[in-house]
């Protein structure tokens, strides 16, 4: 069964510290993996999308990190800020049609404290 | 930022009325999607559309309808509103590559009396 658990369900830091969001997939054959941000209230909003044959990508203080072969990601925060409080979503793609269907997780939900 | 627009943002209605919840992208994109968000739980696809005239019901079975008459709108009907369809409604679009981007609406927050 193709899934996508996230990790950990919340996460309270405080302001200026780094955190790392986890995701592992089942999900195969696998096409991409994205990264969302999901302020209360809003739709989301992707922060990285990333294919089998990339392992890094960065968007600001926002850097993702995927290993293909364990079939896990993370997300990691740099010097976070209050404006970083939200969930983030861990999405997974397979290449099972010509769009790929989305898997989504159920989302990390950070809080960063003043 | 993303041009696509979701109305109305939030909706409280009594059981039993239909009500229509409008999607509008100004991107030119083809593929719509209609997903279901509950507090703490992952998107769930009801509807989506590959172009004017095409319309399928996603993984989670919903009671609602949709309709694309034109590119840029995607509405979706609920003929009679139950409590049970109180929900977050999340409208999106993509250009349609396999790696291509997933705009997302505002969203409406649908409460259901």
């Amino acid at each position: 069964k193709n899934q996508v658990e996230q990790s950990p369900q919340s996460l309270i830091i405080l302001e200026g510290k780094n955190c790392t969001l986890q995701c592992n997939y089942t999900v195969s054959p696998f096409s991409n993996l994205r990264w969302y941000k999901q302020d209360t209230g809003r739709g989301p909003v992707s922060l990285t999308i990333m294919t089998f044959s990339e392992n890094t990508k960065s968007n600001g203080r926002y850097t993702a990190t995927l290993d293909a072969d364990t079939k896990q990601s993370s997300l990691h925060i740099t010097a976070s800020q209050l404006s970083d409080s939200a969930s983030y979503i861990c999405v997974v793609s397979d290449r099972g049609s010509t769009l790929g269907r989305l898997y989504f997780g159920r989302g990390t939900q950070l809080t960063v404290w003043p | 930022e993303a041009d696509i627009y979701q109305t109305p943002r939030y909706l409280v209605i009594g059981t039993g009325k239909k009500i229509t919840l409008e999607c509008s992208q100004t991107m030119g994109h083809d593929k719509m999607y209609w997903y279901q968000q509950d507090p703490g739980m992952e998107l769930h696809l009801i509807h989506y559309s590959y172009g004017v005239n095409s319309t399928e019901k996603g993984d989670l079975s919903s009671e609602s309808t949709v309709s694309r008459i034109r590119t840029e709108h995607f509405p979706l009907t609920l003929e009679s509103a139950r409590p049970s369809h109180t929900s977050q409604y999340l409208c999106a679009s993509s250009s349609g590559q396999r790696t291509g981007e997933l705009f997302f609406g505002e969203g409406s927050r649908l409460t259901v009396l």
